[in-house]
């Protein structure tokens, strides 16, 4: 049982280009979402998903897309980098009813 | 507005001398009260869900207690390897299984 799984662990990026991050989990859980962390600003929602083909917006939701085609992944999408970017991006999952959410490992962000 | 805020920003502790993390919150109305625990360079990791007043869970040397208004994370004769950042959420009654996080206590334990 892998849990939560985040693809790249690090990544450098150029100020324009756009890449995906990938998440992956194997619980079967209906609810996944993606927070950043940055120093003194705690985690902060971006997207979630509350079950395939439904997705909104969270607290920083501007330059980001998602979407969720299946149960299993919910890969997050930079259209166009910039370094205000810059940060340490958490997938996490969890069962409907409150139990609260496991994390993945992170994902680091550079955009020089 | 859910707003979560976490005191002290950090603590430094002797190997053995007990103490506490608060967390205040304001929600609509709540669903669950969280508490995680964060190593450098890993995600955050579950401990407890508190979802009334009065509540209590413990594991370990952490015991986590909840109020109407606030959280505490008392940890009793911490050792080195409770060095962590603790991490208080909350999740709203209607508010999609969301967590709405502070930023967290830096706790350092030295031996």
């Amino acid at each position: 049982n892998a849990g939560v799984t985040q693809t790249p662990k690090f990544q450098v990026l150029k100020t324009g280009q756009s890449m995906t991050l990938q998440c992956a989990q194997d619980m079967n859980h209906e609810y996944m979402s993606w927070y950043r962390q940055d120093p003194g600003m705690g985690l902060r929602l971006i997207h979630y998903s509350v079950g395939a083909g439904i997705t909104d917006q969270g607290e920083v939701p501007n330059g980001y897309n998602v979407s969720r085609s299946t149960t299993e992944d919910f890969p997050l999408r930079l259209l166009s980098a910039a370094p205000s970017q810059t940060s340490v991006y958490f997938c996490a999952s969890s069962p409907a009813g409150g139990y609260g959410y496991t994390f993945g490992s992170g994902t680091r962000l550079t955009v020089v | 507005e859910d707003q979560v805020t976490q005191s002290p920003e950090a603590l430094r502790l002797q190997e053995g001398e007990s103490s506490s993390l608060n967390c205040s919150y304001t929600v609509s109305g709540l669903r669950g009260l969280f508490w995680y625990r964060q190593d450098p360079g890993k995600g955050p990791e579950f401990l407890f869900t508190l979802y009334s007043a009065g509540e209590e869970k413990e594991k370990e040397r952490l015991k986590a207690t909840l109020t109407k208004k606030e959280s505490f994370l008392h940890i009793t004769a911490p050792k080195p390897e409770d060095s962590a950042t603790y991490l208080c959420a909350v999740q709203a009654v209607g508010g999609s299984e969301k967590l709405v996080f502070g930023k967290g206590t830096k706790l350092t334990v030295n031996p």
